[in-house]
């Protein structure tokens, strides 16, 4: 079955403390990106990756690290830098497709994992 | 500086009758735009995109058109049914912008009633 696994679904950040949030995907898709959702508001790019052992920062990156040592992980590290961090995460994936002039990319989400501090 | 914007936060629709939830958006870099819906607690699921060289895209029962001198967009759900009932987020990418990112609105919460 392919798809994008989130896990933890849920996930609790005591004082100090780093976590890392799991993103897996099977779907050969060379780009993947971490977005977080706060209540009432759309989503803000966090970080994305084009290729593997290559990422870039997106709109709000800091306190945030990533890895891609394998195409089909890319894993999110929330660090203690990170003040606010309570909020739901989404991973996604996506394939490049070419038409015409034209590259479209439709990104594909996994189920998220709500993350909070205690 | 939001560069999508869904000025609507929530629609309410009879069932059986059209919704339409609307979109704007200012950077004219932007030339491929999207339509997600998106579930409590699961992740946005996509539905419906348009390029810019096209001013209307259908599938099935929903349809976007696009109006790239207004820089506006909208999502057309034809007839509309209670599991349509969810939060609807549009998006937009550009060959201007680094590849892939997407920019997303704040979302439209659309409630539809048996």
């Amino acid at each position: 079955d392919g798809g994008i696994t989130q896990s933890p679904k849920y996930l609790f950040r005591k004082e100090g403390q780093n976590v890392t949030l799991s993103c897996e995907q099977n779907l050969n898709h060379d780009a993947m990106y971490w977005y977080r959702q706060d209540p009432g508001q759309g989503l803000r790019l966090i970080y994305y990756s084009q290729i593997v052992n290559d990422f870039q920062k997106g709109d709000i990156a800091e306190g945030y690290s990533v890895s891609r040592e394998k195409k089909e992980s890319f894993p999110l590290t929330v660090t203690s830098a990170q003040k606010n961090p309570t909020a739901f995460y989404l991973c996604a994936s996506s394939i490049k497709i070419n038409s015409g002039s034209q590259a479209k990319n439709i990104q594909y989400f996994g189920a998220g994992t709500r993350l909070s501090v205690l | 500086d939001q560069q999508v914007k869904q000025n609507s936060p929530s629609l309410s629709v009879q069932e059986g009758r059209i919704s339409i939830l609307n979109c704007d958006y200012t950077n004219s870099m932007f030339d491929y735009f999207l339509w997600y819906k998106k579930y409590p607690a699961e992740g946005p699921t996509f539905l419906i995109s348009i390029s810019s060289i096209k001013d209307k895209n259908e599938d099935g029962r929903f349809t976007v058109f696009l109006n790239k001198s207004a820089k506006h967009l909208s999502l057309h759900i034809v007839p509309s049914q209670p599991g349509d009932s969810a939060v609807y987020f549009c998006a937009a990418s550009g060959s201007g912008t680094s590849y892939g990112k997407l920019t997303f609105g704040q979302g439209t919460i659309l409630t539809v009633h048996p």
